[in-house]
């Protein structure tokens, strides 16, 4: 167990639809990262918060969106959904800044988009 | 470009076997780091090592062991006397700077 918490663990939606995935990192952890897992495009870095500020930008669509409570838990947004978002998305946290500290991932919340 | 490239899409072999899973990088960064991730059929994502790019030594953990070349652009991962539970999807990732970029991964099935 890492430490990391993901909610919900499964979600099924229909397209068009939104969605809002949470996490909560380690205990003391200041960084959470999104990260999305895909059969056509494999595992990318989506977005970094650190202390509730956005701190790096992947591969991210416009019509996802992130945000890093006060409490250091994480929200990843996604709208306007469409059959290619289906993936399992991941969250993971760090206690620093740069991304080269250990990171310690949740163990996902799988998203279907029907 | 930034990229990882893990030619084996997917290696069998029985146990105690030793298995050697290949990442191939390319980046025009100077600075950069690799890692290691396994994810084993649980799911979740379980960071086994990071190197940067001014370190090429070798390292040895238990089992593991991993050999990065910069002439070769290669960074690649060696489990000794495999074990079932060795069975998982591995991923080669590079961060030149914030944006991690991970290989397609290689899935490893070791037979008892």
């Amino acid at each position: 167990d890492s430490g990391v918490t993901q909610t919900p663990k499964h979600l099924i939606t229909a397209t068009g639809q939104r969605v809002t995935l949470r996490c909560s990192p380690r205990s003391g952890d200041l960084s959470v990262y999104w990260y999305q897992q895909s059969l056509d495009q494999g595992l990318q870095f989506l977005i970094q918060y650190y202390n509730g500020e956005e701190r790096a930008k992947g591969n991210i669509l416009e019509r996802f969106s992130a945000q890093q409570f006060p409490d250091l838990h994480s929200e990843l947004n996604l709208s306007s959904l469409e059959l290619g978002d289906s993936a399992l998305y991941f969250c993971a946290s760090s206690f620093g800044t740069v991304p080269t500290d250990t990171q310690y991932f949740g163990p996902g919340t799988r998203l279907t988009v029907l | 470009a930034q990229k990882v490239t893990q030619a084996q899409t997917e290696i069998s072999v029985v146990e105690k076997e030793d298995v050697t899973l290949d990442c191939v990088y390319e980046t025009r960064d100077t600075t950069y780091y690799l890692f290691w991730y396994k994810q084993p059929p649980s799911g979740e994502l379980v960071f086994l090592i990071r190197r940067n790019s001014f370190d090429e030594q070798n390292e040895i953990s238990g089992r593991y062991s991993w050999n990065f070349q910069k002439s070769t652009s290669s960074f690649n991962f060696t489990i000794t006397a495999s074990q079932v539970v060795d069975s998982a999807v591995y991923f080669c990732a590079l961060l030149p700077y914030n944006d991690m970029r991970f290989g397609a991964g290689t899935r490893l099935t070791v037979k008892p």
